[in-house]
Formats: C-alpha cells, sequence, structure tokens
C-alpha cells in the first residue's frame, strides 16, 4: 500500500528559527513529489515540485529536498516568520496518472 | 488573475437532497480534480477528467456525479446516495504534458454540511 508520512505532525518553533519538515513514503518508484501550504479553512498553495529526476527545489526561504533510493523528502524552511504559521502538506504522483498520494500535514506555529 | 474559483464557500444540504459545488478555472489547464478532506486524514481523491467530455472515478466516487462539458469548468454533485457529505471539497487543476507531472493548482475550497 502506498503512503505518506510526515512527522511532527505538530511542531511550535520560535521567530527565526530555521527548521525542517520530514516526509517519507512507501513507494521508491514515485515520479515527482510536491510540497503544499494550507493556512486554517483555505484551500492549498503549491510550494515546490520535484520531479524524481531531481534532488532538490528551491524558491526563496524554501528548499525541499528528495531521496527516492531511502524514501525520504524534507522541507526547509530559513529564518522562519509568524506568516509562515499554516499546515505543510507533502504528496508524492505514483506513476504518471497524475494521483497524488497524500500525507496527513504538519502544523507549524511560528511564535513571535 | 489566473486562478480556480470554487462556489459557494459554505453549503448546507437537507436529507435527500442533491446539491452542486461549482469550479471553475482560467489557467488553460487540461485536467481537473475534486477532493474531499476530513479531519484527521488525508486529501481523497473522488474523480478527475483530463480531457473535455471525459473523467475518471478516484478513489471515492460512490455517491458523488461530475461532468466536464467546457475546458473551464468541472461541477461536483453531491447527491443524496452519499451518507456522510460532511467534509472541506476542493477542486484542483494542472497543465497535462506527456510523460511529466505538472503541479495542482487548488482553488479555496467549499465547506458542505448537513442541516
Amino acid at each position: 500500500k502506498q503512503e505518506v508520512t510526515q512527522i511532527p505532525a505538530a511542531l511550535s518553533v520560535p521567530e527565526g528559527e530555521n527548521l525542517v519538515l520530514n516526509c517519507s513514503f512507501t513507494d521508491s518508484a514515485i515520479y515527482n513529489l510536491q510540497w503544499f501550504r494550507q493556512d486554517p479553512g483555505k484551500g492549498l498553495t503549491s510550494l515546490l515540485l520535484i520531479q524524481s529526476s531531481q534532488r532538490e527545489q528551491t524558491s526563496g526561504r524554501l528548499n525541499a529536498s528528495l531521496d527516492k533510493s531511502s524514501g525520504r523528502s524534507t522541507l526547509y524552511i530559513a529564518a522562519s516568520q509568524p506568516g509562515d504559521s499554516a499546515t505543510y502538506l507533502c504528496a508524492f504522483y505514483a506513476g504518471n496518472n497524475r494521483k497524488l498520494i497524500w500525507g496527513l500535514g504538519t502544523s507549524l506555529a511560528v511564535n513571535p | 488573475d489566473g486562478g480556480i474559483t470554487q462556489s459557494p464557500k459554505y453549503l448546507f444540504r437537507k436529507e435527500g437532497q442533491n446539491v452542486t459545488l461549482s469550479c471553475e478555472q482560467n489557467l488553460n489547464h487540461d485536467a481537473m480534480y475534486w477532493y474531499r478532506q476530513d479531519p484527521g486524514q488525508g486529501l481523497r481523491l473522488i474523480y478527475y477528467s483530463q480531457i473535455v467530455n471525459d473523467f475518471q472515478k478516484g478513489d471515492i466516487a460512490e455517491g458523488y456525479s461530475v461532468s466536464r462539458e467546457k475546458k473551464e469548468s468541472f461541477p461536483l454533485t453531491v447527491t443524496s446516495a452519499q451518507k456522510n457529505p460532511t467534509a472541506f471539497y476542493l477542486c484542483a487543476s494542472s497543465m497535462f504534458q506527456l510523460g511529466r507531472n505538472q503541479p495542482q493548482h487548488f482553488g479555496d475550497g467549499t465547506r458542505l454540511s448537513i442541516l
């Protein structure tokens, strides 16, 4: 069964910290992996998509890495801000059929 | 601005009633998707469509129906056969590129509750 696990489920940090969110998956034959952000009561915002041939992607203060051999992806957030507070979800494409397999997310609180 | 518009934001359903959730996109995306989100569970795919006039069942299609008559629109009907419809419904879309999955982009969701 294809599964995605995100650890920790919740995280609270002071403003300014660098932090890492973890995502592990059971299927090494993934095609690519996508990180999203969800604010309370809102839809999802796509942050980064890593193709299977890539090892990382960067956007501003965000850096996502992908290690297919170990079944892991990490989302690194540099110099965290209160505005980063949200739930972060990872999902991978299992094959080219456009179906995403979802984790349950990490709820992040950045305290001023 | 390009994006995905879901309406209404909140919807209430009576017993035995069908309700339709709207999803419109002006991103010129080929593929569109409907997901259901429940507390403590990952997003679950209800239906998806890769081209106009074609759609496929996802993992939890029972009690739902869709149509794709226009590229921009992918409405979801929650029928009376869906016995537990209370959830947050999310619509998404993506470009099509042969051999390469493109990022999915999401609307702001519709929260459906039972009266």
